[in-house]
């Protein structure tokens, strides 16, 4: 079993819509979660970051974190076109593990 | 604030040679980790240095390698290339002992013909 396993998509929504992004992990020692958006051409950025369980919201963007059942998501509300990008979940005890991605498409 | 620098942003070697890749960290971040990102794997963790010794290692070769200067930058070599050596490599930095929150280059693109 993968540390962290992301769905890869393409997941394609219209414009407006609620967008659900998840990972699982199986390493109970992670501490800090993360996603981070990646650009095509660019490095990955991070948008949000979590310490242990709960929910925390920027913007449009909240993650929430489930550790009883290893499990984190990302809701972007309003999607829009420019959100379309890839979207990375990352954990990390002593280093950062990152899922593979899942690519997003917003529709217009 | 500058963010972090990758030199050089394109690289096209053949089978056998070696590259070293460089990086320049933010101003006053101690620690730079290196990653591979491919298609088909993903982002994997290479290693991380801080204050000029390597802290956290990845599973690759011995054929890639790294090291960090007195002023933080870093670089990493790859020798004897391979044709799956073709990858994204990209560089992060982070103040002390922070496990969160990377500030990532644009990458180096590497392919090997």
């Amino acid at each position: 079993q993968k540390e962290v396993e992301q769905d890869p998509g393409p997941l394609s929504v219209p414009e407006g819509a609620i967008v659900s992004l998840n990972c699982t992990y199986s390493n109970s020692a992670f501490q800090y979660f993360m996603w981070y958006r990646q650009y095509s051409r660019k490095g990955p950025e991070l948008l949000m970051y979590t310490y242990s369980s709960g929910n925390k919201e920027d913007g449009r963007f909240t993650a929430q974190v489930d550790k009883s059942s290893k499990y984190i998501s990302l809701f972007i509300r309003d999607s829009q076109p420019s959100d379309s990008a890839t979207y990375l979940c990352a954990m990390s005890d002593d280093k950062i593990i990152f899922g593979k991605g899942t690519r997003l498409h917003i529709l217009p | 604030k500058a963010g972090v620098t990758q030199t050089p942003r394109y690289l096209i070697k053949t089978r056998g040679q070696q590259v070293t890749l460089s990086c320049s960290p933010i101003s006053g971040h101690r620690s730079v980790s290196w990653y591979q990102q491919t298609p088909g794997q993903g982002l994997q963790f290479l290693f991380e240095y801080f204050s000029e010794t390597q802290r956290n290692k990845g599973n690759f070769p011995g054929r890639f390698s790294g090291r960090q200067f007195s002023n933080s930058r870093s670089e990493m070599n790859v020798s004897t290339l391979e044709l799956g050596d073709s990858a994204l490599y990209l560089c992060a930095s982070s103040p002390a002992g922070q496990f969160y929150g990377y500030t990532f280059g644009s990458g180096t693109r590497l392919t090997v013909v």
